[in-house]
């Protein structure tokens, strides 16, 4: 499975965008990059999915780099609702999600 | 909107008894797996099922575990004999097809806690 790299914790004020860094360098061109987020007590939940293209959903934004070899998830604007343990997670026509110890971020009121 | 299901939301049980851990997919949903998280540790990839059999298993997955589908809604993961480190919590999920195109519903888990 292509490894990701995502800083260890993060902190937004309320009612602010936030920006979420993953990199992928080693990323083949059939991965997909999705990202899913565990809140407190909860099971993981899906957040956003692309290939090459930015995505938008109800959700977030994804934003893809040129060369793929990086991504950002983007809430526009962030709730305490929003604190959890965030997931970039690579892979293509793989059935399985590879998690790994993904960005906590934490949102101050 | 649908949800995956999971019961018992905690079970506690004596170590080397059998357990099992019920799970209600999202009903037009073809693909069933089951993680696990150990208490602050990653979640950890189990088993995927599809078309009545494992398609995928991890190396955690050993004799001691097993899956079913016994009627059309239900999916069921089995520890025959349970250890202290199978403590955790268990997570279901389905989706509609496999791949990375696509996105996983997972349930709100199962504690499990081997004494």
């Amino acid at each position: 499975d292509a490894k990701t790299t995502q800083p260890n914790s993060m902190e937004s004020n309320e009612e602010e965008p936030v920006h979420l860094p993953c990199n992928h360098s080693t990323i083949s061109g059939t991965d997909y990059i999705h990202w899913y987020r565990q809140l407190p007590s909860q099971g993981p939940e899906y957040v956003i999915h692309g290939l090459t293209s930015n995505v938008n959903n109800r959700m977030a934004s994804l934003a893809i780099a040129e060369d793929r070899k990086s991504s950002t998830l983007i809430l526009h604007r962030a709730t305490l609702r929003d604190a959890a343990v965030y997931y970039c997670i690579l892979g293509y026509y793989n059935e399985k999600l590879t998690f790994g110890t993904g960005t906590r971020l934490t949102i101050i009121p | 909107e649908p949800e995956v299901t999971q019961t018992p939301s905690h079970q506690v049980t004596q170590m080397g008894q059998e357990v099992i851990l019920r799970c209600v997919p999202i009903s037009n949903h073809l693909y069933f797996y089951w993680y696990r998280q150990i208490l602050g540790q990653k979640v950890e990839f189990l088993v995927s099922f599809y078309n009545n059999e494992i398609s995928e298993k991890s190396e955690i997955f050993d004799d001691q575990f097993s899956v079913e589908r016994p009627d059309g809604s239900n999916f069921t993961l089995k520890i025959r004999s349970t250890k202290l480190e199978d403590s955790a919590m268990y997570f279901c999920a389905s989706s509609e097809v496999t791949g990375m195109n696509t996105e996983a519903f997972f349930g709100q888990g199962t504690r499990l806690t081997v004494v």
